[in-house]
């Protein structure tokens, strides 16, 4: 079993649509990251938790430690959020990452 | 743009060469960080420097090795090269650990 786990592999969504990617782990960890990889490969970090929630213009993310699970969602969905979606756990500096959500927002 | 730079963009070499990739940080970042990300292995993190010194190692080969200059700037050296290492190596920099991490455009080898 990896020690992190992203769900689902793949989405697709109409654009507007609300969009919820889930990641679970199994390590303890100081803080959790959410990145974003467009398809021309560059990486994005988008948040940066480790309690609580986070918000950035239509992102939002969340964190239960006790559950050890995170989510992000997507408010008002548009085409150009269509990307892969990583979550990525760090103890110390040593991330372990998702294998991330692939994200496809048709207009 | 993140502001961390990285280079070559692409490279193209056979089994059994070296190649150097270079890493230059955010301006005022100690931190840097490298990742592999293979088609069958994902994103992986390979080790992190601070302030020159290494800070931390994950899954790194032993034909691999990185340093951290004084001017900040890192490079990862990949010796006798495997077409298995064929990937994405990126580059990351933070102000120190634990703090969010900026990521450069990568480097994309491929080993023939």
């Amino acid at each position: 079993k990896n020690e992190v786990e992203q769900s689902p592999q793949n989405l697709t969504a109409q654009e507007g649509e609300f969009i919820t990617i889930n990641c679970s782990y199994s390590v303890g960890i100081s803080a959790l990251h959410w990145l974003q990889q467009h398809p021309g490969g560059g990486i994005v970090s988008l948040f940066m938790l480790s309690s609580g929630k986070k918000k950035h213009g239509r992102l939002i993310a969340t964190i239960n430690i006790q559950e050890k699970h995170s989510s992000l969602h997507i408010t008002a969905s548009h085409p150009r959020d269509s990307a892969v979606y990583i979550c990525a756990v760090g103890n110390t500096d040593k991330l372990i990452f998702g294998t991330g959500t692939r994200l496809q927002v048709f207009p | 743009d993140s502001g961390v730079t990285q280079t070559p963009k692409h490279l193209i070499t056979a089994t059994g060469q070296r190649v150097t990739l270079r890493c230059s940080p955010r301006s005022g970042d100690l931190s840097v960080y490298w990742y592999q990300q293979s088609l069958d292995q994902g994103l992986q993190f390979l080790i992190q420097y601070y302030n020159g010194e290494e800070r931390a190692k994950g899954n790194i080969l032993e034909r691999f090795s990185a340093q951290q200059f004084p001017d900040l700037h890192s490079e990862l050296n990949l010796s006798s090269l495997e077409l298995g290492d064929s990937a994405l190596y990126f580059c990351a920099s933070s102000v120190g650990g634990g703090f969010r991490q900026y990521f450069g455009p990568g480097t994309r080898l491929t080993v023939t």
